[in-house]
């Protein structure tokens, strides 16, 4: 059974920048037949997508966010991470990781979601 | 880039009917498929629908879904309403480069 899992600070101060890293258990990152991917959500309020890596590195990055995020991939410990740059309030929000399947590869839901983890920005 | 439109909320009586709509702003909404998403209090989200009717194995037949290109819209339609259905539902879509989630509907069990 695939489990992802969060882990990074759950506070980070404002300006500074934001760093998680989501460990794939059950199951390799290098599948050709997967994405996988950053979700956000802020308290009561609903999901955005953040970023997408396939396992050769390719990404793709909400607009909205762009300039201030970084996903990467570690093949060797089977583990995504998030980096997002001068953080404010506004990132409040907890953060899930997940895999989705590539068009006519897989299924194109996101079958699997990480627990989710709240990170708070605050001085 | 597109945007997926949502009811903010819908209610009704245990054992109705309700559907939810998730409208395209821009391109079609047959040129990529839709997903549809259950989100209860705490908890990550799971999938209801995937690729615009799929049901999943252990998602009850009482969870449909639908797209129609002359509204530009899916739908989510959950019929014999019961308690444990209360919830927000996300509608969600993709295209060459984006994911994009419609902004949730709260069912309501009256």
């Amino acid at each position: 059974q695939l489990q992802l899992q969060e882990s990074g600070p759950g506070l980070v101060k404002p300006s500074e920048t934001l760093s998680l890293t989501c460990t794939v258990s059950g199951g390799s990152i290098s599948s050709t037949s997967y994405y996988w991917g950053w979700i956000r959500q802020p308290p009561g309020k609903g999901l955005e997508w953040i970023g997408t890596i396939y396992y050769s590195g390719s990404t793709y990055y909400n607009p909205s966010l762009k300039s201030r995020v970084t996903i990467f991939v570690d093949t060797s410990k089977n583990q995504f991470s998030l980096k997002l740059s001068s953080v404010t309030a506004a990132d409040t929000a907890v953060y899930y990781c997940a895999r989705r399947g590539v068009p006519w590869m897989a299924t194109t839901n996101i079958d699997y979601w990480g627990q989710g983890t709240l990170v708070t920005v605050s001085s | 880039n597109f945007m997926l439109t949502q009811p903010h909320s819908v209610s009704e009586s245990p054992g109705k009917t309700v559907t939810i709509s998730c409208t395209r702003s821009s391109g079609s909404i047959a040129s990529n498929y839709v997903q549809w998403y259950q989100q209860r209090p705490g908890s990550a989200p799971t999938t209801v629908i995937y690729e615009d009717n799929q049901r999943p194995s252990g998602v009850p037949d009482r969870f449909s879904g639908s797209i129609d290109s002359s509204s530009n819209s899916a739908s989510l339609t959950i019929s014999g309403l019961r308690t444990e259905d209360e919830a927000d539902y996300y509608c969600q879509s993709y295209d060459s480069s984006n994911v994009v989630f419609g902004g949730g509907t709260k069912v309501t069990v009256l």
